[in-house]
């Protein structure tokens, strides 16, 4: 069964530092987005993509935070100049379609996560 | 604001015993809602969906839902529990909005006891 995978599944940066989590969606997948997790606290939406472009993003989802499709398979999160608070679990996501268009809802399909801790 | 709730922490019940999950919900529109499953180390599993039709959906590994659009709920439910339930599970839902965004619970802990 074709799976959303994840790398790194642990980054550990020093607070300032770049970094990039990466995504491979399931492959005949159209959307992508990108949650987070901060410990003890609920999922929370940052950012969905569509044809190249971001369809809808959330208020956390600020300048520090960009998203990219560089290839047919990849799906990247970069956060700019990380701070202590952007530690979390960050899911990535992928689904045929968001909406009833076409007919049916389709299900996010989401990844293992990347533990993301800013020192 | 949309919200999705789950108003328990954490459910215990005994193995082969019935269970319940709950989540409230208020979204915008017509309500799309889903429930997900974690298991240690792992990403969220899809369960199942409301859509539309019947209160009663079915999903994976024996669980269904029921939604309920006079209370605002959507409680996830196995007639029979088994140890191997024991995990985090996570409504989510979503409203209009045609970009997919899910709101999610914060989630409930059940352990399923042998």
């Amino acid at each position: 069964e074709p799976e959303v995978t994840q790398t790194p599944s642990h980054q550990v940066t020093q607070m300032g530092q770049e970094v990039i989590l990466r995504c491979v969606p399931i492959s005949n997948h159209l959307y992508f987005y990108w949650y987070r997790q901060i410990l003890g606290q609920k999922v929370e939406f940052l950012v969905s993509f569509y044809n190249n472009e971001i369809s809808e993003k959330s208020e956390i989802f600020d300048d520090q935070f960009s998203v990219e499709r560089p290839d047919g398979s990849n799906f990247t999160l970069k956060i700019r100049s990380t701070k202590l608070e952007d530690s979390a679990m960050y899911f990535c996501a992928s689904s045929k379609g968001p909406g009833i268009a076409g007919g049916g809802y389709n299900e996010q399909f989401f990844g293992p996560g990347t533990r993301l801790t800013v020192l | 604001a949309q919200s999705v709730a789950q108003p328990e922490d954490q459910v215990n019940v005994a193995e082969g015993n019935p269970l319940t999950v709950k989540c409230t919900y208020s979204v915008s529109g017509n309500p799309y809602l889903f429930w997900y499953v974690q298991y240690p180390n792992r990403g969220l599993q899809f369960l199942l969906k409301y859509i539309t039709g019947d209160n009663l959906v079915k999903g994976s590994y024996g669980f269904e839902a029921e939604f309920n659009k006079s209370q605002t709920s959507f409680h996830l439910k196995k007639p029979s529990a088994l140890v191997s339930d024991s995990a985090l599970y996570f409504c989510a839902g979503r409203g209009s909005s045609n970009t997919g965004k899910l709101i999610f619970g914060q989630g409930t802990t059940l352990q399923v006891k042998p």
